[in-house]
């Protein structure tokens, strides 16, 4: 099984600020990296995939980078909005999928 | 509207099951891979299972297999887990999602999520 870490596992900002969220995983997955969004009482949401494209209707305010076992999510200017848990997907050891364990971004 | 409907979900004696469904509406079922992922009470996201458009190809996670059978009934655009033999392990906030692929290989992520509907085993 693939492990994805996350890190940090809360990170307190101010809006307008840019936030840099890491997951790392234990072996390679090429570029096979999802990201996603979910706000309290909410199902998740597809941020990123392929590691670094945008899903349909992400603002682009939302970027990624990143490839074999280091990725980024990048949010350029933190809107209200934005304040949720975010978790990253690898899914290169196909059908064994695995998550991170997420980075809470909160109102600091 | 493009969404998915799961129900099924509740309080459950360990040993006990359940069979959740998932009713999609706004897309094309039949075109689409789909999964089912869990999300353990304040905790991370957990993949549980995986089908392909027809039902003929099925995955699942170590945890679960051989006690969760994941199926799909085209006609009704409807996705089922029938989950046996369950522990407090697997209590958990169940999501139905859509794999966006639409070709002969699933992408493996997900774009589309239900609300969920939480399943709880107690005694």
């Amino acid at each position: 099984e693939i492990v994805m870490t996350q890190s940090p596992a809360t990170l307190s900002v101010s809006p307008g600020q840019r936030v840099t969220l890491s997951c790392r995983a234990s072996q390679s997955v090429r570029g096979d990296l999802a990201w996603y969004q979910q706000k309290p009482g909410q199902a998740p949401r597809l941020l990123i995939y392929g590691a670094s494209t945008r899903a349909t209707g992400i603002p682009a305010r939302f970027s990624g980078s990143g490839s074999g076992t280091e990725f980024t999510l990048t949010i350029s200017s933190l809107q209200s909005g934005d304040f949720a848990i975010y978790f990253c997907q690898q899914y290169n050891n196909w059908p064994q999928l695995t998550f991170g364990g997420g980075t809470k971004v909160e109102i600091k | 509207q493009v969404q998915l409907v799961e129900s099924g979900g509740g309080l459950v004696k360990p040993g006990g099951s359940l069979r959740l469904s998932c009713a999609a509406s706004g897309f094309t079922f039949n075109d689409y891979y789909m999964g089912w992922i869990r999300q353990a009470p304040g905790k991370g996201l957990e993949w549980v299972s995986h089908i392909n458009v027809v039902g003929s190809t099925i995955s699942y996670a170590d945890s679960v297999r051989g006690r969760f059978t994941l199926s799909r009934d085209n006609a009704k655009n409807s996705l089922y887990l029938q989950m046996n033999s369950l522990s407090a392990h697997d209590t958990a906030v169940y999501y139905c999602a859509r794999d966006p692929s639409t070709g002969w290989n699933p992408d493996y992520y997900f774009d589309l999520w239900g609300q969920g509907t939480l399943v709880i085993v107690s005694s």
